[in-house]
């Protein structure tokens, strides 16, 4: 049973342009929702997150955007750099449990060219 | 500069042995966690400490087991009954705060022969 989905694999992207990662999850517990980059054979790093009590939390290029009727949150990339280029986790976290007890999406590998 | 470290980044097993990865951290953070991850899934839960002494099993426990005597380690048995051990392992640490975040080491990758 997969609680949090990101449903596209991979994403491609020209330099400058908005990169949009998608994320959906179900269960309606999740209150904190957290994005993650990760590079090979390194662990993820924390990139921005969100309470469920806002919509939108911004952070220089990233923005997550959440819409809790939809049970969907989305990160936006603006501009796109080559240096993003990795693979990025969304993860939620039910109110009541262990602050680090995140349940995680399969990731997206976006590639941004040059 | 504080950070999390695991050992080894790789490891090789034969089948029916047991290896423990190594995870401290000197970031003095309460809480901290150990996840694995398989190609095409995201991050799952072994184990996770709140404190000294102190465990509880995550989403797939059966076949690790974790110590938790000093506050900055937090190392991670593989026995050999966990059934499919060949993945990659991150150990993760916290504040205990609902807005902290995990910060993760650079992975350990156990592969069984």
């Amino acid at each position: 049973d997969q609680q949090v989905k990101q449903n596209s694999p991979s994403l491609s992207v020209q330099e400058g342009r908005i990169s949009i990662l998608n994320c959906d999850y179900t269960n309606s517990m999740f209150d904190y929702f957290l994005w993650y980059k990760k590079y090979p054979a390194e662990g993820p790093t924390f990139l921005i997150s969100i309470s469920s009590i806002k919509d939108k939390n911004e952070d220089g290029r990233f923005t997550v955007f959440l819409n809790k009727s939809a049970k969907h949150l989305s990160l936006h990339i603006v501009p796109s750099q080559p240096g993003d280029s990795a693979v990025y986790f969304c993860a939620a976290r039910a109110g009541g449990t262990s602050y680090g007890k995140l349940t995680f999406g399969q990731g997206t590998i976006l590639t941004v060219h040059p | 500069d504080g950070g999390i470290t695991q050992s080894p980044k790789y490891l090789f097993r034969k089948e029916g042995q047991n290896v423990t990865l190594s995870c401290e951290q000197n970031l003095n953070h309460d809480a901290m966690y150990w996840y694995r991850q398989d190609p095409g899934q995201g991050l799952r839960l072994i184990y996770y400490s709140q404190i000294v002494n102190d465990f509880q099993k995550g989403d797939i426990a059966e076949g690790y087991s974790v110590s938790r005597e000093k506050k900055e380690s937090f190392p991670l048995t593989v026995t050999s009954a966990q059934k499919n051990p060949t993945a990659f392992y991150l150990c993760a640490s916290s504040i205990n705060r609902r807005t902290g975040e995990l910060f993760f080491g650079e992975g350990s990758r156990l592969t069984v022969l």
